[in-house]
């Protein structure tokens, strides 16, 4: 089976340009969690959706990030314009409701994009 | 103060050695909690789920202490293949919701 699949896989772009990041999580997966991580500040949650509908995007650095779902098959993250600041590894995660607390339902994560803002 | 907290290491150990790592947590509401491995450039895996009464999965025992607000990852009969960044989770989460909160990982370098 296709594990969550991310493009591109590297991003270089450079300053104000816009970025999108596209991601396909695991057929059949009701949630899909977009994340950030970076040397620094490690492994954070920007935002997720249960059946397509953006849930939490609290973690969303700022108006220049967007994200979308417009089906159960797709979602991308949009940065625009995009900073050096933003240079990271985004990881797309998905999860499926098991009927246990959704708590307990493990994240199957995509291999990452890496993006450089120059 | 940070909502979780790991030591960042790196943990240099020899093979065979017994490792213990510990994370905290600052959310008395949290209720679920895991552990996830992740090696360099690669993205994160479960590695185990941590139950209220603890858990064991071969040479890796998970537990958690509810009352200090902390989980524990015990490694024994450490092995090379075990290096990697070990990234404790907190899941605070009812129903349609969840928020997960990831440490930043503690570093594990097994040495021949």
């Amino acid at each position: 089976d296709a594990g969550v699949i991310q493009s591109p896989r590297h991003e270089v772009t450079e300053m104000g340009q816009e970025v999108t990041l596209r991601c396909k999580p695991i057929s059949g997966h009701d949630y899909l969690f977009w994340y950030r991580q970076t040397m620094m500040r490690g492994l954070e949650l920007l935002i997720y959706f249960n059946n397509n509908v953006p849930i939490d995007d609290s973690g969303m650095p700022e108006d220049r990030f967007s994200a979308k779902m417009p089906n159960a098959s797709f979602s991308t993250l949009k940065i625009q314009p995009s900073e050096p600041r933003d240079s990271a590894v985004y990881f797309c995660a998905s999860s499926a409701r098991t009927g246990l607390s959704v708590g307990h339902n493990e994240q199957f994560f995509g291999p990452g994009t890496r993006l450089t803002v120059l | 103060r940070k909502e979780v907290e790991q030591d960042p290491g790196p943990f240099n150990v020899p093979e065979g050695a017994t490792v213990a790592f510990n994370c905290t947590y600052s959310n008395s509401a949290s209720q679920s909690f895991f552990w996830y491995r992740q090696d360099c450039r690669k993205e994160p895996k479960l590695l185990m789920s941590v139950y209220s009464s603890g858990n064991e999965d071969g040479r890796f025992t998970a537990q958690l202490n509810r009352a200090s607000q902390y989980i524990s990852l015990l490694i024994r009969d450490s092995k090379l293949s075990d290096s990697a960044t070990y990234l404790c989770v907190v899941n605070i989460g009812s129903g349609g919701y969840q928020k997960v909160t990831f440490g930043t990982g503690t570093k594990l370098q097994v040495i021949p």
